[in-house]
């Protein structure tokens, strides 16, 4: 099991710009959420996929879009990029079990710097 | 509000001694309780959960926490460190009026001396 993968590791980009980062889920996992890390802070949820729709989202500006793919896979989108948007971009999945919570298992990450 | 507070920015500990890291939290709803270790550069790996029953959980590498209701509290305990659990520490709490979504407090580094 590979667990959760996100691609690409690092990237750096130039204000104004557009990125995508990518994430596959764990096997078995339908659910996968976007949560923005920045230095020495905890990270902060920016949206969740299930069903190929968005089905909550955190206190972000529509800069910062989604996709969900018929294989559970998922995009995250940056628009416009600023400086702030420098962070690490966390992809976590869960199963969605209709039980409630679950554990929610995360990937390495994505390191984006704006430069 | 709603939120998740570590009070400890950084704690440093001798190899060998007992470890205890803080976490309080301000919800209204039932919490699901995660404590989450952070490798500099890497991404979140679960330690343990409280979702419902006993009290105290056994997570890995030999991490215990205790949810205390009455103190809205999760603290996280080690009884002895080891040089690899130097990492950073993060808190998160779950409420189902939330759909489950993470709420995370903002860390506490944790470095451990020779």
């Amino acid at each position: 099991d590979a667990g959760v993968t996100q691609s690409p590791t690092h990237l750096i980009k130039t204000r104004g710009q557009q990125v995508t980062l990518r994430c596959s889920p764990k096997s078995g996992h339908d659910t996968v959420s976007w949560y923005q890390q920045a230095l020495g802070q905890g990270p902060q949820f920016i949206f969740q996929y299930y069903e190929e729709e968005e089905r909550q989202r955190g206190n972000f500006p529509d800069r910062f879009s989604g996709h969900q793919f018929p294989n559970y896979s998922s995009e995250l989108n940056v628009n416009a990029l600023l400086l702030g948007d420098s962070a690490l971009y966390l992809c976590a999945s869960t199963p969605r079990t209709g039980a409630g919570i679950t554990e929610a298992f995360f990937g390495q990450g994505t390191r984006l710097t704006v430069v | 509000a709603q939120s998740v507070t570590q009070p400890d920015i950084h704690i440093t500990v001798s190899e060998g001694a007992s470890l205890e890291l803080r976490c309080n939290y301000s919800y209204g709803a039932t919490p699901y309780l995660f404590w989450y270790v952070q490798s500099p550069g890497q991404g979140l790996q679960l330690l343990l959960k409280y979702f419902s029953g006993d009290t105290l959980v056994q997570g890995i590498k030999g991490f215990e926490a205790e949810f205390k209701r009455s103190q809205s509290s999760f603290n996280l305990r080690k009884p002895s460190v080891h040089w690899s659990d130097a990492a950073e520490y993060f808190c998160a709490v779950a409420t189902r009026s939330n759909d489950y979504k993470l709420s995370f407090g903002a860390g506490t580094t944790v470095t451990v001396r020779a």
